[in-house]
Formats: structure tokens, C-alpha cells, sequence
């Protein structure tokens, strides 16, 4: 069980608009920022937005992320058959003893 | 260019030890907090461990502390992790990672985010 919650999947065709929510609460999504990661099938994780809607150089603009209070969304425009991969949101926990939590992971499929 | 390059996986029993090693090259290591991260086969990430760029500051998951030992020697460029009494649950692919740093003119400050990930290493804890 994940400290943040994510949809296990979500799917949309080419050309699509996709969102992928994450929530948490106020220890983590709720004080801190939030950062987003796309892992290709076979590959190590890649970041994809940190500081809840900041894109890393090379990031294509078609992805971005926002936050509301304890919970986070990563929205891609303009789906493209290479976003097929699982999306993951993480942040820091101000909890006892916990100090990075990641979702469970979004698996995307592009139909 | 920038990378970490993961070594030291492999099969070990249950309350056994291994010792990860993570290779930086392309940027100033010494400059860099550094973090482990796993994934256990078909599941999602995990937090392992946190160093900051001296060594003085370091966390662990609770599921792994008093086990593992995070560590790095900033004049090779290297990180380790040392895990011993393994179990079962640690099995899963390691990652190191770089925690993404941001330098205005004046200062420089570490964000939670991890931007430079090694392609991982394995680790089999089985009898």
C-alpha cells in the first residue's frame, strides 16, 4: 500500500489529452512539492516535473503538473504513442521516520 | 555526459550481504546529495536511503534501517550502499540517483527531485 494513491491505470489514443491524479495528505502532498516520473518499459525512472509544475530541460511542453491542496495531477496533451509507460508522482513526508514517499504507479496506455 | 553507472547486484541468501556501488562521472560529484532507490520485481519505487553531498546528514526507510548503510567517497566519485541481514523483500532492481540541485548566482539549494538515475542493478535474495 502506497502513501500516495494513484490510479493503477489509465489509457487515451493519439492525439488525446490524459490525466493522472495523485493523493496524498497533509505530511506530503499537503507541505511539500510534488515531482513526477516516467519510467519506459525495461528503463530506469526519467524526471518528468519537479516542484509540482517545472520541467526539466527536455521535457516536452505537452506534459505538466499541477497541485491543490493534498493532491497532485500530471496531465499530457497531444498523447503520443512513445508516453506508453508508467508514471509515478513522489514527494517528501514530514512523518516520523518517512521521508520520500512515491504512488504506486500509473500504467498509460495509448490505444 | 552525465551518468551513474549502478554495480555489485547479484544472488545472495536470506541474512546474507551485498555491497552496491554507484560510479558518477559528468558532474561534480562532491556537490551532490545522493540517494538509493529499489523496485522489487513488477512493483513500483521505493526510498531506500539519502546522503547529503558531505556525508553528514543520512536517512534511511524504516524498512531497511539498522540493515543497510549508505556511504560515499566524494574523491572517487562513488556511492555505496551496504546491506546486510538480507531478506527476501529486498529483492528488487537499485537505483541510484542524483537529487536535482538549483544554483541562482549567489546560492544553491537541493529540491526533493531525483534527475540523474543509473540503469539499476539487481538483487536476488533466495536460498
Amino acid at each position: 500500500q502506497s502513501v500516495l494513491t494513484q490510479p493503477p491505470s489509465a489509457s487515451g489514443t493519439p492525439g488525446q489529452r490524459v490525466t493522472i491524479s495523485c493523493s496524498g495528505s497533509s505530511s506530503n502532498i499537503g507541505s511539500n512539492t510534488v515531482n513526477w516520473y516516467q519510467q519506459l518499459p525495461g528503463t530506469a525512472p526519467k524526471l518528468l516535473i519537479y516542484s509540482n509544475n517545472q520541467r526539466p530541460s527536455g521535457v516536452p511542453d505537452r506534459f505538466s503538473g499541477s497541485k491543490s491542496g493534498t493532491s497532485a495531477s500530471l496531465a499530457i496533451s497531444g498523447l503520443q504513442s512513445e508516453d506508453e509507460a508508467d508514471y509515478y508522482c513522489a514527494a517528501w513526508d514530514d512523518s516520523l521516520n518517512v521521508h520520500v514517499v512515491f504512488g504506486g504507479g500509473t500504467k498509460l496506455t495509448v490505444l | 555526459q552525465v551518468q551513474l553507472v549502478e554495480s555489485g547486484g547479484g544472488l545472495v541468501k536470506p541474512g546474507g550481504s551485498l555491497r552496491l556501488s554507484c560510479a558518477a562521472s559528468g558532474f561534480t560529484f562532491s556537490d551532490y546529495y545522493m540517494s538509493w532507490i529499489r523496485q522489487a520485481p513488477g512493483k513500483g519505487l521505493e526510498w531506500v536511503s539519502y546522503i547529503s553531498s558531505s556525508g553528514s546528514t543520512i536517512y534511511y526507510a524504516d524498512s531497511v534501517k539498522g540493515r543497510f548503510t549508505i556511504s560515499r567517497d566524494n574523491a572517487k566519485n562513488s556511492l555505496y550502499l551496504q546491506m546486510n541481514s538480507l531478506r527476501a523483500e529486498d529483492t528488487a532492481v537499485y537505483y541510484c540517483a542524483r537529487v536535482k540541485t538549483i544554483c541562482s548566482s549567489t546560492s544553491c539549494y537541493q529540491t526533493d527531485a531525483f534527475d540523474i538515475w543509473g540503469q539499476g542493478t539487481m538483487v536476488t535474495v533466495s536460498s
